[in-house]
């Protein structure tokens, strides 16, 4: 079956620009965690999200946000994009809130400019 | 605050040796994975401990969950180019999904 699928792989914007990233889980898969890795800071959890709704957050400010449709598909929406944005967006699939096993995608690759 | 530290960050080998990667820290995980990620590309799954003292073998790689559910090893024998990568452990401290990831690995295979 296929795997996680993100969209678009690369992206640059400008700074005090929005950005919106796509997640498709695996089928079947409901829950959607959004990470964000960077040289300096490794992978940093954003959220996750269940069933439509945001289960838990990570330490990040306000101009990061998500969704999750009714067909589990995710998206996440960065705005007033700062230089410090930059990094290696992954979106991980789990079958269910609470699972043990987390499976990325490839991740989108955002350069803010 | 990492709540996962490995070590060592950087390893360099030779093709056939063995070697050994730590994740430890002081709190309690109800699961532990390890996954392998080659540069511009997500971490690919490898293993899940979820008992203290788990121990999983994947062909040369061996996996150990500490007793404690505190802290793991990733251990391969006879390493290959192949096994180049940077390896992650990351925890689930509860039965959410928010998984905390390790400092990470970069293992170089030189054949």
């Amino acid at each position: 079956k296929a795997g996680v699928t993100q969209t678009p792989r690369y992206l640059i914007k400008t700074r005090g620009q929005q950005v919106t990233l796509s997640c498709s889980p695996i089928s079947g898969h409901r829950s959607v965690s959004w990470y964000q890795q960077t040289p300096g800071q490794g992978l940093q959890f954003l959220f996750e999200y269940f069933s439509e709704t945001q289960r838990n957050k990570g330490n990040f400010p306000g101009r990061f946000s998500g969704r999750q449709f009714s067909n589990s598909r995710s998206e996440m929406n960065v705005s007033t994009l700062e230089l410090g944005d930059s990094a290696l967006y992954l979106c991980a699939s789990s079958l269910s809130t609470g699972s043990t096993e987390a499976f990325f995608g490839q991740g989108t690759r955002l350069t803010v400019v | 605050t990492q709540l996962l530290e490995q070590s060592p960050q950087f390893l360099s080998i030779q093709e056939g040796e063995n070697l050994t990667v730590y994740c430890n820290s002081s709190s309690v995980f109800s699961s532990l994975q390890w996954y392998r990620q080659e540069p511009g590309e997500g971490p690919v799954l490898l293993v899940t401990v979820v008992t203290g003292g788990e121990v999983k073998k994947l062909k040369r790689l061996t996996f150990q969950f500490g007793d404690a559910r505190k802290d793991s090893s990733l251990h391969i024998t006879a390493a290959q180019p192949g096994d180049t990568g940077l390896y992650l452990c990351a925890g689930a401290p509860n039965t959410g999904n928010q998984f905390y990831f390790g400092t990470g690995t970069s293992l170089t295979v030189i054949p």
